[in-house]
């Protein structure tokens, strides 16, 4: 996932917003994901974002694409404990075959 | 409908050992896939499998082998476990192409050897 990059850790407080960010390098995905991951769980499609979007909403996630600066945001409201997960950005690449995968983010979410 | 099934979800080997991890779905996807992941890495894509009968190599194929024995079942074998192959190991499928309908992943195989 060299070229897909997060942060790797991020810690707010039950209530308030979280954003987690993420930069690629391919231009020529026609869809960019969220997926998490719980503990000791698989990773979930979380959301998805068309490339000719600018911005997707879906109850408490909003997600950001700024495709001139490559930068795909997630931003969580109202953050929850059961938020409290690993959240990887992923780049299909072109006819997607083989995702890259950010580091992952581990979210920490405090009472 | 359990999606992608995976065993065992936890094994240690020693080196030099072989075993082979097994995947399962039955949500009639063609393609299945094998990712490995290590902390702070994200997931590395060993080997894919886009139809029944067909494999390619990923991005860390060496020391795998795999095997698309159905349109089910697609399996992930190490002939000769080496302590750099410690990690965990996600089965993945998609209904076409990843791209455009995402992965349905297992649950994971924690995978340790000394």
């Amino acid at each position: 996932g060299e070229d897909v990059e997060q942060s790797l850790f991020l810690s707010v407080r039950e209530g308030d917003s979280s954003v987690i960010n993420c930069t690629y390098t391919d231009s020529s995905s026609t869809y960019l994901y969220w997926y998490k991951q719980e503990p000791g769980a698989g990773l979930q499609l979380l959301t998805y974002i068309f490339s000719n979007m600018d911005m997707k909403q879906d109850q408490r996630l909003t997600v950001l694409l700024n495709k001139k600066d490559k930068h795909l945001s997630l931003r969580i409201a109202d953050t929850q404990t059961g938020d409290s997960a690993i959240y990887f950005c992923a780049d299909p690449r072109g006819y997607g075959q083989n995702f890259v995968f950010g580091p992952g983010t581990r979210l920490s979410v405090l009472p | 409908n359990a999606g992608v099934t995976q065993t065992p979800k936890f094994q240690v080997l020693k080196t030099g050992q072989s075993m082979t991890l097994q995947c399962a779905q039955d949500m009639n996807h063609n393609s299945m896939y094998w990712y490995r992941q290590d902390p702070g890495m994200g997931l590395r894509l060993i080997y894919y499998s886009a139809s029944e009968g067909t494999t390619d190599k990923g991005e860390v194929p060496n020391g795998y082998n795999v095997s698309r024995l159905n349109k089910r079942e697609f399996s992930l074998r190490l002939e000769s476990a080496a302590p750099s192959q410690t990690s965990v190991y996600f089965c993945a499928s998609s209904e076409l192409t990843p791209r455009d309908y995402g992965y349905t992943f297992g649950s994971g195989t924690r995978l340790t050897v000394v």
